[in-house]
């Protein structure tokens, strides 16, 4: 069966601009995760749903970031006022409960100029 | 106190050897669990292996098999018969709380793994 997508793959965007990232979960999955990698480093927790609730944003770095799952499916996180610190790769995972493992999406690719 | 520690930088194992990958987490919960997820060039997260804190058993998925020490606080990966597709970034990550409550996963900074022919 089809596995997370993510879209857009790359984004690329000036500095101060507003940023929409996209998660399509495996069908079924009741929870969604977002996690943001660095350059050589390992993915760190941002966000996570159970259903259409944010479960835990523990790991949103500050109110430029905001993450909504209306439906319980698809997944949008936001970034406001983008830096060009937040240039990263944001991943998508699902699970098909909380607790079980995850399935990650490819990642988008965000470049802040 | 890091909660994932993988320290070693670089790993090279030739063609159909065995190699073991380290892994060392620091938690003060009694219910946990602990993954492996390779990280080919591609980018995208593959899920390898997983084992509970309560698992008796060493978990084993196919070349995979994952060395469980919880008094020393190690989860070492080991891939027997290395082919030259593991060639990857590996990552241990641990998730605090044995069930749903708390699930995210906390990873470690990675080791790559290259095999030789």
């Amino acid at each position: 069966g089809a596995g997370v997508s993510q879209t857009p793959s790359n984004k690329v965007t000036e500095k101060g601009k507003y940023v929409e990232l996209r998660c399509d979960p495996i069908s079924g999955h009741t929870a969604l995760y977002w996690y943001r990698q660095s350059l050589g480093q390992g993915p760190e927790f941002l966000i996570y749903f159970q259903g259409t609730g944010a479960a835990d944003d523990s790991g949103l770095p500050n109110d430029r970031f905001f993450a909504v799952r209306p439906e319980g499916s698809v997944s949008t996180l936001k970034i406001q006022r983008t830096e060009r610190g937040d240039s990263a790769v944001y991943l998508c995972a699902s699970s098909l409960l909380a607790g079980y493992e995850q399935y990650f999406g490819p990642g988008t690719r965000l470049t802040v100029t | 106190a890091q909660k994932i520690t993988q320290t070693q930088p670089g790993m090279f194992v030739q063609e159909k050897e065995a190699v073991t990958l380290d892994c060392t987490y620091d938690t003060s919960d009694q219910s946990y669990g602990l993954f492996w997820y390779k990280q080919p060039s591609s980018g995208e997260m593959i899920f390898l292996i997983y084992q509970g804190s309560y698992d008796e058993q060493n978990a084993t998925e196919g070349r995979y098999s994952l060395n469980f020490q919880k008094a020393r606080k190690s989860a070492n990966l080991v891939i027997s018969a290395s082919q030259l597709g593991d060639s990857a970034m590996y990552f241990c990550a641990m998730r605090e709380a044995y069930t749903g409550a708390n699930s995210k996963l906390t990873f470690g900074k990675g080791i790559t793994l290259s095999v030789r022919p």
